[in-house]
């Protein structure tokens, strides 16, 4: 059953400290995003990635962190420099993101963070 | 920043009524995406625009893209509880981050029975 994975579903993290989400995909996309969403907000932006090993930051980069050592992970790190880092948050994939990235984006069942 | 607007932000309807949600654009979109998240859910997609003036249906649901490539709209034509959801529209601007959609903030439509 492909598809995209997010775990876990609910995290809660104590102030301070630093979180990492998962985000897995078996559909073999080449192109990787993390988005927050936010009440009220649309979808934002936090890092792309459109092939292994290379990653860009997208509007709202800072605090945060990736790595794309696989064609299937793009783990994405909440750190303490995030000022405010409670939200839901998106892992999403496309086929491709070239060509001004006409292919549309295949979302994961988010993480709800709060941090206390 | 280069920003999508999107309204209403907010749509409530008595079942059967129609339901239409706006976008739009300052500058020129090279193509227009439309997501529907349903409440607790994840975006799913649902089309995509690409040509100046292209209108597409799939069923109920009408969507436009304006001649100037720089408005859309989603239109719902006898809305069913199962419309119940956020509608969000997301652009890509021309010359613009090749990962880079922006998405409008969203219309969240509420359906009563």
């Amino acid at each position: 059953d492909g598809g995209i994975t997010q775990s876990p579903k609910y995290l809660f993290r104590k102030e301070g400290q630093n979180v990492t989400l998962s985000c897995e995909q078996n559909l073999n996309h080449d192109a990787m995003y993390w988005y927050r969403q936010d009440p009220g907000q649309g979808l934002r932006l936090i890092y792309y990635s459109q092939i292994v090993n290379d990653f860009q930051k997208g509007d709202i980069a800072e605090g945060y962190s990736v790595s794309r050592e696989k064609k299937e992970s793009f783990p994405l790190t909440v750190t303490s420099a995030q000022k405010n880092p409670t939200a839901f948050y998106l892992c999403a994939s496309s086929i491709r993101a070239g060509l001004a990235g006409y292919n549309e984006q295949f979302f994961g069942p988010g993480t709800r963070l709060t941090v206390l | 920043g280069q920003q999508v607007m999107q309204i209403p932000q907010y749509q409530h309807v008595q079942e059967g009524e129609d339901f239409t949600t706006y976008c739009n654009s300052s500058t020129t979109l090279s193509n227009i995406q439309w997501y529907k998240q349903r409440p607790g859910g994840h975006p799913v997609f649902l089309i995509q625009l690409v040509k100046s003036g292209e209108v597409k249906k799939q069923k109920r649901l009408t969507f436009q893209f304006g001649e100037a490539k720089k408005n859309s709209s989603l239109h719902i034509t006898a809305t069913q509880t199962t419309d119940v959801g956020t509608y969000f529209c997301a652009g890509r601007v021309y010359g613009g981050s090749q990962g880079n959609l922006i998405f409008g903030k969203g219309t969240k439509l509420s359906v009563k029975p």
